[in-house]
């Protein structure tokens, strides 16, 4: 079956401009992931979704950052006001469960952000 | 703070060398811990699990992982490394948001 899917899988963005960036997590999982992936470095968690609400935001680095799924399925990752930092590549994950021992987190393709 | 340590940041074999990958976790709790790999041009899958019971986990492809809790451990190993093992390799811990290791990138020689 389809995995994750995200769009783009590249952006390209000046500084201060807004983007947003979009998942399309397995069919039928409750659970969502957002993690960024700066060069060199494992993924670092952003904000975890159970449904349609926002189960953990502790992630987030601050408040340019917000990330929605209004219907318990696709989910937007929008930053605004972008920064060279923001570079990296954010990556989306979803499991049918969010614990217990069949848990296992299957991931998309990255969308790479790039901010000049 | 929840934190995964993995001792290598890059490993070279020569095909059919044993591969030891070492990981080390700080975390509070209830402990699940995954190794995860990333081939070149894919994204991340994954290896295999632990979340309870015998601590010899293996996995796909010929992947073993032992968790010794006394040492906070849980390093990945193959008896006998391919060349299609290239990839990077994360170790990571938690229940629901996962805490990351760095990544061991493996370069395995034909």
């Amino acid at each position: 079956g389809a995995g994750v899917s995200q769009t783009p899988s590249n952006k390209v963005t000046e500084k201060g401009k807004y983007v947003e960036l979009r998942c399309d997590p397995i069919s039928g999982h409750t659970a969502l992931y957002w993690y960024r992936q700066s060069l060199g470095q494992g993924p670092e968690f952003l904000i975890y979704f159970q449904g349609t609400g926002a189960a953990d935001d502790s992630g987030l680095p601050n408040d340019r950052f917000f990330a929605v799924r209004p219907e318990g399925s696709v989910s937007t990752l929008k930053i605004q006001r972008t920064e060279r930092g923001d570079s990296a590549v954010y990556l989306c994950a979803s499991s049918p469960y969010p614990t217990g021992p069949s848990y296992e987190q299957y991931f998309g393709p990255g969308t790479r952000l790039t901010v000049t | 703070a929840q934190s995964v340590s993995q001792h290598n940041h890059h490993v070279i074999l020569s095909e059919a060398a044993s591969l030891e990958l070492g990981c080390n976790y700080s975390y509070g709790g209830t402990v699940n811990l995954f190794w995860y790999v990333q081939y070149p041009g894919q994204h991340l899958q994954l290896l295999l699990k632990y979340f309870s019971g015998d601590p010899l986990v293996k996995g796909i492809k010929g992947f073993e992982a032992e968790f010794i809790k006394s040492k906070f451990s849980f390093n990945l190993r193959k008896p006998s490394v391919q060349w299609s093992d290239t990839a990077e390799y994360f170790c990571a811990v938690g229940v629901g948001k996962l805490v990351f290791g760095a990544g061991t990138i493996l370069r395995v020689k034909s």
